[in-house]
């Protein structure tokens, strides 16, 4: 069976601090990986792609991958309150069938940002 | 204005009805999807489609069925042979891989 591992958290940090989310994932084979985030009661929305080995900036935010560790992160610089929120790794993998490519989620991390 | 919208919000049944939840798009994405997500829970795929009159089953597919007869909309629906479809479902349409969500509607059955 296919994986994404997230640790669900909770996770605290004061505001102002960088937030440090991690992600794991069973396919070597993957070649694309995302960040999503969820507000409470609210639907995914997707705050970072990321394609190959390396960092990616996107104003706050930073994803970094790592193919042979088959680990992905997602930092948050100058956290507000405003981030808290369930963050979503998903990543492209061989479908449960085998038949295909889908984006698996994991169960995601709850990030509280603390005033 | 594009995007994705979903509905109802929010949806209510008794236990042994079918039920149809709806998802429209007009981004002009090609590939549809529908999710299921369980308090605390990731998403869980229940069927895709990539084009116009065809769709496949994702993870969890039993007690569901869908359709795609145009290529902006793929209705889902909940079966009475689904044991417990009370959950959030999301619908997704998908472009060069990257995935966007509509809004969601929430299924209680009782």
């Amino acid at each position: 069976q296919k994986e994404v591992e997230q640790n669900s958290g909770p996770l605290s940090v004061p505001e102002g601090a960088i937030a440090s989310l991690n992600c794991t994932y069973s396919d070597r084979g993957s070649q694309s990986f995302f960040w999503y985030r969820q507000y409470s009661g609210k639907s995914p929305e997707l705050i970072m792609s990321i394609y190959s080995n390396g960092d990616k900036e996107d104003g706050r935010f930073t994803a970094q991958l790592n193919k042979a560790s088959q680990y992905v992160s997602l930092l948050i610089r100058d956290s507000q309150p405003s981030d808290s929120a369930t963050y979503l790794c998903a990543v492209n993998m061989i479908s449960f069938s085998g038949s295909a490519r889908q984006l698996t989620f994991g169960s995601g991390t709850q990030l509280t940002v603390l005033p | 204005d594009g995007g994705i919208t979903q509905s109802p919000k929010y949806l209510f049944r008794k236990e042994g009805q079918n039920v149809t939840l709806s998802c429209e798009q007009n981004l002009n994405h090609d590939a549809m999807y529908w999710y299921r997500q369980d308090p605390g829970q990731g998403l869980r795929l229940i069927y895709y489609s990539q084009i116009v009159n065809d769709f496949q089953k994702g993870d969890i597919a039993e007690g569901y069925s869908v359709s795609r007869e145009k290529k902006e909309s793929f209705p889902l629906t909940a079966t009475s042979a689904q044991k417990n479809p009370t959950a959030f479902y999301l619908c997704a349409s998908s472009i060069f891989g990257v995935q966007y969500f509509g809004p969601g509607t929430r299924l209680t059955v009782t």
